[in-house]
């Protein structure tokens, strides 16, 4: 079993609707999560982290904690063309190892 | 403008050829990752560094090599021992052992030739 599973997609959606994005590990005792944002041929940029259960928004984004079902989503509202990219979930191993563990990534297409 | 300068963003190998990949941060980040992208796959970690003067082996360690003498540098060889260098490569760094995300380089294309 992977440690960090994402549908590799693509994921189309029409400009301006909501795009939900899905990851899930399988580290019970991980406590750090983060969405990147990748461009073709581009490196990775960090969107959003999540620590706790629930919640987190920022403009467009939110991101969504399940700790119990080992599930965190990416929401976003409004899709644009320029959001068109993959979009990589990563999860933070637990200490000694600090190491960020990162799904294949799922592609999101949004087209007008 | 601080940030994380990766070097050369292209390179060509030849077979049986060591290469070096540079990485340099400003950001007074203690702790640097190399990682290995190959196309529909995730990000691989090969080694990573959380105090200079030492590093540890990631997932994929074998055929690189690293060194961690300053602080703000992270050299990564490759070395004629990893026999599919060709990918994407990228650096990354964090503070507090990277609780808030990693920062990336914008990533160096190594293809062998």
């Amino acid at each position: 079993q992977k440690e960090v599973e994402q549908n590799s997609g693509p994921l189309s959606v029409p400009e301006g609707a909501i795009a939900s994005l899905n990851c899930t590990y399988s580290d019970r005792v991980s406590q750090s999560f983060f969405w990147y944002r990748q461009y073709s041929g581009k490196s990775p940029e960090l969107i959003m982290s999540i620590y706790s259960n629930g919640d987190k928004e920022d403009g467009r984004f939110t991101a969504q904690l399940n700790k119990a079902s080992q599930y965190v989503s990416l929401l976003i509202r409004d899709s644009q063309p320029s959001d068109s990219a993959t979009y990589l979930c990563a999860v933070m191993n637990p200490p000694p190892g600090n190491k960020l563990i990162f799904g294949a990534g799922t592609r999101l297409a949004v087209h007008p | 403008d601080g940030g994380i300068t990766q070097s050369p963003k292209y390179l060509f190998r030849k077979e049986g050829q060591n290469v070096t990949l540079s990485c340099e941060q400003n950001l007074n980040h203690d702790a640097m990752y190399w990682y290995r992208q190959d196309p529909g796959q995730g990000l691989r970690l090969i080694y990573y560094s959380q105090i200079v003067n030492d590093f540890q082996k990631g997932d994929i360690a074998e055929g690189y090599s690293v060194s961690r003498e300053k602080k703000e540098s992270f050299p990564l060889t490759v070395t004629s021992a990893q026999k599919n260098p060709t990918a994407f490569y990228l650096c990354a760094s964090s503070v507090d052992r990277g609780q808030n995300g990693y920062t990336f380089g914008s990533g160096t294309r190594l293809t062998v030739v």
